[in-house]
């Protein structure tokens, strides 16, 4: 079963807009981790962060974690045509087996 | 796509028929994984490996089997294929447990 939920299931923003994406999961974890894929390719690992952060900055995304609510939101800042993708997050559970736990993702739209 | 390959990257087979998705690493990392992605249950985690012949099931692994004799590769045989098998198949690799994985270009398998 799918640990995390993302929301929304699909976003559509005008170029230069912020986008928010949400994602929220069920168990405790050791990691809460976000992915982008573009049509046809596999995923890319974005950021990684741990169950003792709360906010993680690379470049124009910005990821904050709050477990008390288990949940996790993407930021994206000044978006581009180019961040037109999908954005999973996984979990890592602390009881879990070796593996992530992914959502069934959000499906961003960036118009020109 | 951080040392990874999959082959083949297209294939069409007939139901009945085996089929084996090979997948390589040159990252020498020690946990490898299958998904399959399909419209409307985002990534479902197939079979992974967290070692030389060292195996486990993941949450849709009936009908598939995996072998993993080296490091680098790791192999995914559908035993007798039927349709409802058409898919993505996307292989990742990952240094850790539970930590960053890195997807491989993905695999496109029609079964008629």
């Amino acid at each position: 079963s799918q640990q995390g939920e993302e929301d929304p299931q699909a976003l559509s923003i005008q170029e230069g807009e912020n986008a928010t994406m949400n994602c929220s999961y069920k168990t405790s974890i050791n990691n809460l981790q976000w992915y982008r894929q573009n049509s046809g390719r596999g995923l890319v690992h974005l950021i990684l962060i741990r169950s003792n952060e709360r906010e993680k900055h690379s470049g124009r995304l910005r990821v904050t974690l709050d477990t008390s609510k288990k949940s996790s939101s993407l930021l994206i800042t000044a978006s581009r045509a180019a961040d037109t993708a999908s954005y999973f997050c996984a979990t890592g559970e602390i009881q879990g087996a070796q593996k992530l736990v992914f959502g069934q993702g959000t499906r961003l739209t960036i118009n020109p | 796509d951080a040392g990874i390959t999959q082959s083949p990257r297209h294939k069409v087979t007939e139901t009945g028929t085996p089929v084996t998705l090979r997948c390589h690493q040159t990252e020498n990392h020690r946990y490898m994984y299958w998904y399959r992605q399909d419209p409307g249950h985002g990534l479902r985690l197939i079979h992974y490996s967290y070692g030389v012949k060292d195996t486990d099931k993941g949450e849709v692994s009936d009908g598939y089997s995996v072998s993993r004799s080296k490091t680098e590769d790791f192999l995914l045989t559908l035993e007798s294929a039927t349709s409802s098998q058409t898919s993505v198949y996307f292989c990742a690799i990952s240094e850790r447990d539970r930590e960053t994985q890195y997807f491989g270009p993905g695999t496109r398998l029609l079964v008629l």
